[in-house]
């Protein structure tokens, strides 16, 4: 079993459409999940950092974690066309250990 | 702008080539990167360096040698290489391992073609 599972989709949605991404893990020492954004041509950018379970608002982004069902999921309210890019999760483990395991990332396109 | 700056942007090297790629931080980080991508898979860590000291070699091959000569500064040399090493080559840089919530900021890339 993958460490980090990710659907590469491509996944396509209309503007204004709610998106949901997701990814599963089999790690339960991950204690902190990022997604990452990445353009075409560009590199990854941080798009949102949580700890632990719960949730996590910015403006229309919100990232969800599970950690007892190792599961964590981005939601994009009012899906402009400026939001098609890659999605990647990211997710590593506590204390000074820096390394960061990623999903292969869910391609989104959203279509005016 | 993410304040980590990669050149080149493109490459393209034949298997007896030598080349180098560069990355430079103006972030006032402590530790640096090199991933690679490539298609379809996820990314992949290849070196760590934290204050210039190289503490993470993940597996790498010997052709591909990295160089730290400050905190701000990042090469990858690369000799020798073979055409499954076309990849997106990404430098990153974080605040460094237990200085904070370590949030990679990366580069644009080189994407490298090998021929």
């Amino acid at each position: 079993q993958k460490e980090v599972e990710q659907d590469p989709g491509p996944l396509s949605v209309p503007e204004g459409a709610i998106v949901s991404l997701n990814c599963t893990y089999s790690n339960s020492a991950f204690q902190y999940f990022m997604w990452y954004r990445q353009y075409s041509r560009k590199g990854p950018e941080l798009l949102m950092y949580t700890y632990s379970s719960g949730n996590k608002e910015d403006g229309r982004f919100t990232a969800q974690v599970d950690k007892s069902s190792k599961y964590i999921s981005l939601f994009i309210r009012d899906s402009q066309p400026s939001d098609s890019a890659t999605y990647l999760c990211a997710m590593r483990s506590g204390g000074s250990n820096y390394k960061l395991t990623f999903g292969k990332g869910t391609l989104l396109t959203v279509n005016p | 702008e993410t304040g980590v700056t990669q050149t080149p942007r493109h490459l393209v090297m034949g298997m007896t080539n030598k080349k180098s790629l560069k990355c430079e931080q103006h972030l006032g980080h402590n530790a640096m990167y090199w991933y690679k991508q490539s298609a379809k898979k996820p990314l992949e860590l290849m070196f760590v360096y934290n204050f210039k000291e190289q503490t993470e070699n993940n597996s790498v091959p010997s052709r591909f040698s990295p160089e730290c000569p400050n905190s701000s500064h990042l090469f990858l040399h690369l000799h020798t290489l073979q055409p499954e090493d076309s990849a997106l080559y990404l430098c990153a840089s974080s605040q460094g391992p237990g200085q904070g919530d370590e949030k990679l900021f990366f580069g644009s890339g080189t994407q490298l073609s090998v021929l």
